[in-house]
């Protein structure tokens, strides 16, 4: 199974920040990697497909990046509807797995 | 507007069995892969299994921890998806999602439903 290790899985950042989260998967993942926010007792919502592709109505605020092992998340200008859960996941092979998260909290 | 409900959650003891089911509106459901995920209180998100569309045979793949246990069924006649849950565990306790896949060359999660809680307690 590849393993997803999110970095850093807790944050503190202030409305304006622009904030930088990392996912490092056990083995490469041919860009196969999305990301997701989740707020409280919510459903996740897709956010970044294929590394760097927006869904559909996300902002461009939302950026992705990376390639075979390491791939990041940027978040510019944090507003306060930012302030959530993010998730990575790789679907490059099964199982498809997820990182631990990273809680990004309003400093 | 593309919409997954789930249905069926609750209560139920460890060794029994229960049906969740996902309905969908919204797309051509038969097109399209359809997951279950789920989250235990508190953490993270785990993949549970996919049912692949009619073109794929509606062949299916499990996470290790379900496997044996879980079966997921498929109906396109009435655009939805179940999950048949069997001698569940504690550890099964969670809110499960299901969630359809975008259908590029290596599909994506793209839309999820709401989820629907599953406790497994005695």
């Amino acid at each position: 199974d590849i393993q997803m290790t999110q970095s850093p899985s807790s944050l503190s950042a202030s409305v304006g920040d622009r904030v930088t989260i990392t996912c490092r998967a056990s083995q490469g993942i041919r860009n196969y990697l999305a990301w997701f926010q989740q707020k409280p007792g919510k459903a996740p919502k897709s956010l970044i497909y294929d590394t760097s592709s927006l869904q559909s109505g996300v902002p461009s605020k939302f950026s992705g990046s990376g390639s075979g092992t390491d791939y990041t998340l940027t978040i510019s200008n944090l507003q306060p509807e930012d302030f959530a859960t993010y998730y990575c996941q790789q679907y490059s092979s099964y199982p498809l797995t997820f990182g631990g998260g990273t809680k990004v909290e309003i400093k | 507007e593309v919409q997954l409900v789930e249905s069926g959650g609750g209560l139920v003891q460890p060794g029994g069995s229960l049906r969740l089911s996902c309905a969908a509106s919204g797309f051509t459901f038969s097109y399209h892969y359809i997951d279950w995920l789920r989250q235990a209180p508190g953490k993270g998100l785990e993949w549970v299994g996919r049912s692949r569309n009619k073109a794929n045979s509606y062949t299916t793949e499990y996470a290790a921890s379900v496997k044996d246990r879980f079966t997921i069924l498929r109906d396109d006649s009435k655009d939805s998806l179940y999950l048949q849950m069997n001698s569940l565990k504690s550890e099964d306790s969670a809110i499960y999602y299901c969630a359809r896949a975008n259908m590029a060359a290596a599909p994506f999660f793209d839309y999820w439903g709401q989820g629907t809680l599953v406790t497994v307690s005695s």
